[in-house]
């Protein structure tokens, strides 16, 4: 069947080092994958958006990669800060005409000063 | 401000109760979607709609309703809430349905206890 997995397993660094969160899925071919950010009680917000014929995207501190071979995706954030302390969500084309996306758990990241 | 609104924020009611929950975007998008969102198992969908007078179901449809009267407008509707429907629920909206690959822009969520 189809899964999407995000490690639910809080993540907890030091503030300044380097967050990496991972998305594997199977028994998928997506054609893009998007990255939420989602604050306690409140609406995920977009980040990045990455399609199957591009490696990697950077906005700010942000970067993406997405290896269809592996089926992972890695969302890496830079410098890391208190306020970047939230839970991330991937999601998931279906390759319909629907525009339907499929969302993983989530991720929760501390970043402690 | 672009942005969609949801109401209420927060409902407690009680079972078989008939409630309507509101969603509202004010950036003429054509695509709408309801998701609720439980611990541990993220975010599902409930409904979706790609313009107006179009509805489709989405993974966990079962006792919930929708209407797309009109573009800005998707109201979620509970005929009988039952309390395994108490969750968080968000409305989302994106451009346009020929455009795949286009971000969601979701609502402040709305808390729903059914007791």
């Amino acid at each position: 069947s189809q899964k999407i997995e995000q490690n639910s397993e809080a993540l907890n660094i030091q503030e300044g080092k380097t967050a990496t969160l991972t998305c594997n899925y199977t028994n998928y071919s997506p054609a893009y994958l998007q990255w939420y950010r989602q604050d306690p009680g409140r609406g995920p917000v977009f980040l990045l958006l990455i399609r199957e014929n591009e490696k990697e995207k950077r906005k700010e501190r942000l970067k993406v990669t997405f290896d269809t071979t592996l089926k992972q995706s890695l969302f890496h954030i830079t410098a890391s800060q208190p306020a970047d302390s939230a839970t991330y969500l991937c999601a998931l084309d279906r390759r319909s005409n629907t525009g339907k996306l499929i969302f993983g758990q989530g991720t929760t990241l501390q970043v402690k000063p | 401000e672009a942005q969609v609104t949801q109401n209420p924020r927060y409902l407690i009611t009680v079972t078989g109760k008939k409630l309507t929950v509101t969603c509202s975007q004010n950036m003429n998008h054509e695509y709408m979607s309801w998701y609720r969102q439980d611990p541990g198992l993220g975010l599902r969908q409930i409904y979706y709609s790609m313009n107006v007078e179009v509805t489709d179901k989405g993974d966990v449809p079962e006792g919930y309703k929708v209407s797309r009267k009109e573009k800005r407008n998707f109201p979620l509707i509970l005929e009988s809430p039952s309390p395994n429907q108490t969750s968080l629920y968000f409305c989302a909206s994106s451009l346009s349905q020929g455009q795949r690959n286009n971000e969601q822009f979701f609502g402040p969520g709305t808390r729903l206890t059914v007791l």
